[in-house]
C-alpha cells in the first residue's frame, strides 16, 4: 500500500523551530518529487515547497522561503521540512503529497499521493 | 505568479444534480490543470489530472474539460458522498505551484 505518514507537529512559540518529516513507503521514492502542502484552519490549499527526485531542484513559496528548508534522504525513503523563524501565519495542517512525476512540475505533474498531515501550532 | 480562481466558492445542489465547477487561470497553461477532492477532516484526493485524465478509481460522473486559462470540473449526477470541496491546481510553472481558493459544495 503506498503511504506517506507525517510526524513532528506540535505546539512551538513563536520564532522558534520546528522539524517535520514524512515516511514513505509502498512505492519507489527516490522515483519520484514530493512537496509540503499546507491548509491553515478553515482556509485553502497552500503550496510550500518541493523537492525533485534527486534533490537536484527545489522551489519554495515566498512566504517561507528564507526560513523553511526542504530536504530529503533517499535511503531512508523520508522527506523533511526544516522550519525556522516561525510566524503565527504558518499555523497549519502540514500535508506531505508525492508528485506523479521527477521534477513536480509540468504536465506530467500532478499530486497523486497524499498524506494524513501533521498539526503545527505556533502560539506564546 | 499564475493565480487560479474558481467560480462560484459556494455551491449548493441536490443529489442527481448536474453540476459544473470553472477555474480560471491568469494566463495560459495549456492543460496543466489538476482537480482534487477534499473532505471535512480528510486530506485532498486526486480526481483529475492534465485537465481531462480521470484518476485511476475515480468515478465516470467527474470528467473534467478546457485548455488554456479555462477550466471545469464537472459532477454528472451528484451522489451525498460528493459533497465535498473541490480545488483545482496549476503545474504549469513554478515556484509558487497555485491552488484556486477552493469550491465548497454543499447539500441543499
Amino acid at each position: 500500500e503506498v503511504q506517506l505518514v507525517e510526524s513532528g507537529g506540535g505546539l512551538v512559540q513563536p520564532g522558534r523551530s520546528l522539524r517535520l518529516s514524512c515516511a514513505a513507503s509502498g512505492f519507489n521514492f527516490d522515483d519520484y518529487a514530493m512537496h509540503w502542502v499546507r491548509q491553515a484552519p478553515g482556509k485553502g490549499l497552500e503550496w510550500v515547497s518541493a523537492i525533485s527526485w534527486n534533490s537536484g531542484r527545489i522551489l519554495y513559496a515566498d512566504s517561507v522561503r528564507g526560513r523553511f528548508t526542504i530536504s530529503r534522504d533517499n535511503g531512508k525513503n523520508s522527506l523533511y521540512l526544516q522550519m525556522n523563524s516561525l510566524r503565527a501565519e504558518d499555523m497549519a495542517f502540514y500535508y506531505c503529497v508525492k508528485d506523479s512525476n521527477h521534477f513536480g512540475s509540468g504536465s506530467t505533474s500532478y499530486m497523486d499521493v497524499w498524506g494524513k498531515g501533521t498539526t503545527v501550532t505556533v502560539s506564546s | 505568479d499564475i493565480q487560479m480562481t474558481q467560480s462560484p466558492s459556494s455551491l449548493s445542489a441536490s443529489v442527481g444534480d448536474r453540476v459544473t465547477i470553472t477555474c480560471r487561470a491568469s494566463q495560459s497553461i495549456s492543460t496543466y490543470l489538476n482537480w482534487y477532492q477534499q473532505k471535512p477532516g480528510k486530506a485532498p484526493n486526486l480526481l483529475i489530472y492534465a485537465a481531462s485524465t480521470l484518476q485511476s478509481g475515480v468515478p465516470s460522473r467527474f470528467s473534467g474539460s478546457g485548455s488554456g486559462t479555462d477550466f471545469t470540473l464537472t459532477i454528472s449526477s451528484l451522489l451525498p458522498e460528493d459533497f465535498a470541496t473541490y480545488y483545482c491546481q496549476q503545474s504549469y510553472s513554478g515556484p509558487p505551484i497555485t491552488f484556486g481558493q477552493g469550491t465548497r459544495l454543499e447539500i441543499k
